[in-house]
């Protein structure tokens, strides 16, 4: 399997902090995407990072991606409460046809 | 605004009722999906389309067909839906050739089972 694992599974913070959410995933990748998901809500799509990129900016959010160690992370800096939601990671699957994604770090921010 | 459109969102069917969800696009998108989420867990890919060209997922359920009957439209339907077919479902679409390019995703449909 090649679905991506988020860290933490739950994040909750302050608004104005910064949150950080990582993703592990297990083989090589074209490219790694973070979807945002609100509660009983569709995905949305925030970013995606090329397997050649090692980071990437949207806004407040800023993606890393490391190759050699199989990651990346999700920032998102000075987090408003309307941020509060799942995260996703996704990478294609090896047949190239898919995305499988991670099981998500769901994100709270309080005001 | 083009988007991806899902009815009902909200579906209650009892045990072993045939159930159809429908999706709708308006993006021109080759390619549709379904997923499967249950609740806290990842959205679990079920089959998808290229084209007309249908492509299962191995661990698929027999219990889920899909339609497509033209480029716009995607169906998926429950035969017999049992208790833990209790859950959201995802229809998404990506451009041609795209598949590990973004994914436009509806609002989902959240099926309950009695």
């Amino acid at each position: 399997s090649q679905q991506g694992e988020e860290d933490p599974q739950a994040l909750s913070i302050q608004e104005g902090e910064n949150a950080t959410m990582n993703c592990s995933y297990k083989t090589s990748i074209n490219n790694l995407q973070w979807y945002r998901q609100n509660s009983g809500r569709g995905l949305v799509h925030l970013i995606l990072i090329r397997s050649n990129e090692r980071e990437k900016h949207s806004g407040r959010l800023r993606v890393t991606l490391d190759t050699s160690k199989k990651s990346s992370s999700l920032l998102i800096t000075a987090s408003r409460a309307a941020d509060t939601a799942s995260y996703f990671c996704a990478t294609d699957d090896q047949a190239g046809t898919a995305l499988i994604f991670g099981k998500g770090t769901t994100l709270s921010v309080s005001s | 605004d083009a988007m991806v459109i899902q009815n009902p969102r909200y579906q209650v069917t009892q045990f072993g009722k045939p159930v159809t969800l429908s999706c709708s696009q308006t993006l021109n998108h080759n390619v549709m999906y379904w997923y499967q989420q249950k609740s806290s867990q990842a959205p679990k890919l079920l089959f998808h389309y290229y084209d007309k060209d249908f492509n299962n997922e191995a661990d698929t359920p027999d219990n889920f067909q899909s339609r497509r009957p033209n480029t716009s439209f995607c169906f998926l339907d429950i035969r017999s839906p049992g208790l833990g077919d209790a859950a959201m479902y995802l229809c998404a679409t990506s451009a041609p050739g795209a598949y590990q390019e973004t994914q436009y995703f509806g609002p989902g449909t959240r099926l309950l089972v009695l």
